[in-house]
């Protein structure tokens, strides 16, 4: 089955304790990102890849580090997390072409105290 | 920046209602998406719209893209209690980066 797997999806945590969550896709697909939504802002693009060790900022990069030193994984690093990063976080992928639709992962609740 | 204005924010409806919710921006979008969130899941695409004054539907819903490119709608049809979950319209960012522009979602609730 094609699909965008999170890890973990609820993650309870203090300010500056470092975190990593995990993404992986089965789907062989070059682009992969990293969103966040927030109430009434929908989903922001914090960090994008666009094939292996091809990495760059999104709308909301602050705060944040991505690696993709393999095709299917691209995990979203939280160096020093702070509330303000609090929020919903999903993961996606798609193939390359205009016309190739983005598949989402299920999200990662993140809650920084 | 390119953004995506989508309303109304929520709506609250009696099932066997239609729905209609759009969504325009300032700028031209040469694709229209429109997905659909489950509470806890990630978005899931319902309709993609890829030329000015198309028309799509899947099942009971059916999007449009606008003539101008800088808008589009989507319509729900006699509406059913699983319908319940929040709309997002999206398009494509400006470079070819794989990245979407997401509007803040239309929250929809129906009453069995």
């Amino acid at each position: 089955e094609a699909q965008v797997t999170q890890n973990p999806r609820y993650l309870i945590t203090v300010t500056g304790k470092k975190l990593t969550v995990t993404c992986s896709q089965n789907m062989n697909h070059e682009y992969m990102s990293w969103y966040r939504q927030d109430p009434g802002l929908g989903l922001r693009q914090i960090y994008y890849s666009m094939n292996v060790e091809v990495t760059d900022k999104g709308d909301v990069p602050e705060g944040y580090k991505v690696s993709r030193k393999e095709k299917r994984n691209f995990p979203l690093i939280l160096e020093s997390p702070s509330p303000n990063q609090t929020s919903l976080y999903f993961c996606a992928s798609r193939g390359v072409g205009g016309n190739q639709p983005q598949h989402f992962g299920d999200g990662t609740r993140l809650s920084i105290l | 920046g390119q953004q995506l204005n989508q309303s109304p924010q929520s709506m609250f409806i009696q099932e066997g209602e239609d729905v209609s919710m759009n969504c325009t921006s300032s700028s031209i979008f040469n694709t229209w998406l429109w997905y659909k969130q489950d509470p806890g899941e990630g978005p899931v695409l319902l309709i993609a719209l890829y030329k000015a004054g198309e028309l799509t539907s899947n099942g009971r819903l059916t999007a449009q893209f606008g003539i101008t490119r800088k808008d589009s709608f989507l319509n729900i049809s006699a509406s059913i209690p699983s319908d319940v979950g929040i709309y997002f319209c999206a398009g494509p960012g400006s470079s070819n980066t794989g990245k979407l522009i997401f509007g803040q979602g239309t929250t929809l609730q129906v009453k069995p």
